[in-house]
């Protein structure tokens, strides 16, 4: 299966703040990637797919980049609202899709 | 009103089977393949098994391979997770979710249902 590994785990930051979370894959997945939002007790929300697209109705401050095994989702200005679990998602193995162990964003 | 709801979680025994539903409304449900994703308390999302719209093709996590099974009836527009052998570290929210391209991302999410595997 295809690993993918999130750093860092846990990232304190202020709104206003510029956040980047990095995601690398243990093999190339080209652009095969979506990132999701996820806060206590809620189901997971989509934010990215193929690396880069913004789905419809997320701000525009989320942005995603990458290809091959190496992705970055940016927040350009933290608001309030994206203090949250962000997970990345390979889709490149259809029958075995894979999750990143998530990235936790603190108030700092 | 476009949304996923799943039932049927609940308290079963090591080594019993419950069956999971999660009925579809407010898009058209057999063009669109649909998965099962679930999350241990406290932990990350782990994806379990996929179907695609017709029902003829699905897939597994290795993890529940041969105890789990994928279903769905699009006359009633749901989607099941038939699950046996039930282990503890079966324990977990399950998650169903929509393909919106049939390429294994989720644009759409239920708000899950919980299964306690514990004697």
């Amino acid at each position: 299966d295809i690993q993918m590994t999130q750093s860092p785990s846990t990232l304190s930051a202020s709104v206003g703040d510029r956040v980047t979370i990095t995601c690398r894959a243990s093999q190339s997945i080209s652009s095969w990637l979506a990132w999701y939002q996820q806060k206590p007790g809620k189901a997971p929300k989509l934010l990215i797919y193929k690396a880069s697209s913004l789905e419809s109705g997320v701000p525009s401050r989320f942005s995603g980049s990458g290809s091959g095994t190496e992705f970055t989702l940016t927040i350009s200005s933290l608001q309030p609202d994206d203090f949250a679990t962000y997970y990345c998602q390979q889709y490149k193995s259809y029958s075995a899709l894979t999750f990143g162990q998530g990235t936790k964003v603190e108030i700092k | 009103e476009v949304q996923l709801l799943e039932s049927g979680g609940g308290l079963v025994q090591p080594g019993g089977s419950l069956r999971l539903s999660c009925a579809a409304s407010g898009f058209t449900f057999s063009s669109f393949a649909m998965s099962w994703v679930r999350q241990a308390p406290g932990k990350g999302l782990e994806w379990v098994s996929a179907i695609s719209g017709s029902g003829g093709s699905t897939y597994y996590a290795d993890s529940v391979k041969g105890r789990f099974s994928i279903s769905r009836d699009n006359s009633k527009n749901t989607l099941y997770l038939q699950m046996s052998s039930l282990r503890a570290d079966d324990t977990a929210v399950y998650y169903c979710a929509k393909d919106p391209t049939g390429t294994g991302y989720f644009d759409l999410w239920g708000r899950g249902t919980l299964v306690t595997v514990s004697s």
